[in-house]
């Protein structure tokens, strides 16, 4: 069965500094992966998605993340954090059957000045 | 604009009521998602249907129905039977197939006491 693990609830960066968001799945067929932001009170906003393409995605908002299979990961960076990035994100992989997505529990992106 | 509307964005209801949450899209999308969201606990998955008059349960569809019969509708009931109703509920959508990407509303929260 499909899965993926956030680790890491709470990530805190300074502005400027790169942000690294950490995803892992599991998947017994390989796995289309997406990465959502959302703000607070809000529905859930695509950053970017991998669907066996290029390995490197890049997204909106400066965001990019590298598919790498030997370690089953997809971490979400960005170069330079803006105070504009707090928020939650999520990543996500589809169900091996249908088009439903399972979501990771989510990692709270703190930006200070 | 076409997207999703989820009404209200606030419900307030006492235990033991039913209480069904809107949603619809103008999207033109096949297939629509309903899901529940809990502090720390990420995104889970009620109900999803792919096409009008169908519809399959999800990881926590104990207490919850759900019904098709528009391809723009999806509603969304909570019975009295679901034993902790208080949470943040999103309804998605997206066109058929595994990569196309989910499209969200803005969510509705309702507070049974």
């Amino acid at each position: 069965a499909q899965s993926v693990t956030q680790l890491g609830s709470h990530v805190s960066v300074s502005e400027g500094a790169l942000v690294l968001l950490r995803c892992n799945y599991s998947s017994s067929v390989p796995p289309y992966l997406f990465w959502y932001v959302q703000y607070p009170n809000q529905g859930l906003q695509l950053l970017l998605k991998y669907t066996s393409a290029a390995t490197l995605v890049k997204g909106i908002n400066g965001f990019e993340a590298e598919f790498k299979k030997s370690e089953t990961s997809f971490h979400l960076t960005k170069p330079s954090a803006h105070m504009s990035d707090a928020a939650e994100y999520f990543c996500a992989v589809v169900k091996s059957r249908g088009t439903a997505l399972i979501f990771g529990k989510g990692t709270t992106l703190s930006v200070s000045s | 604009d076409g997207g999703i509307t989820q009404s209200p964005k606030y419900l307030f209801r006492k235990e033991g009521q039913n209480v069904t949450l809107s949603c619809e899209q103008n999207l033109n999308h096949d297939a629509m998602y309903w899901y529940r969201q809990d502090p720390g606990q990420g995104l889970r998955l009620i109900y999803y249907s792919q096409i009008v008059n169908d519809f399959q349960k999800g990881d926590i569809a104990e207490g919850y129905s759900v019904s098709r019969e528009k391809k723009e509708s999806f509603p969304l009931t909570v019975t009295s039977a679901q034993k902790n109703p208080t949470a943040f509920y999103l309804c998605a959508s997206n066109l058929q197939g595994q990569t196309a990407p989910l499209h969200f509303g803005n969510g509705t929260r309702l507070t049974v006491t």
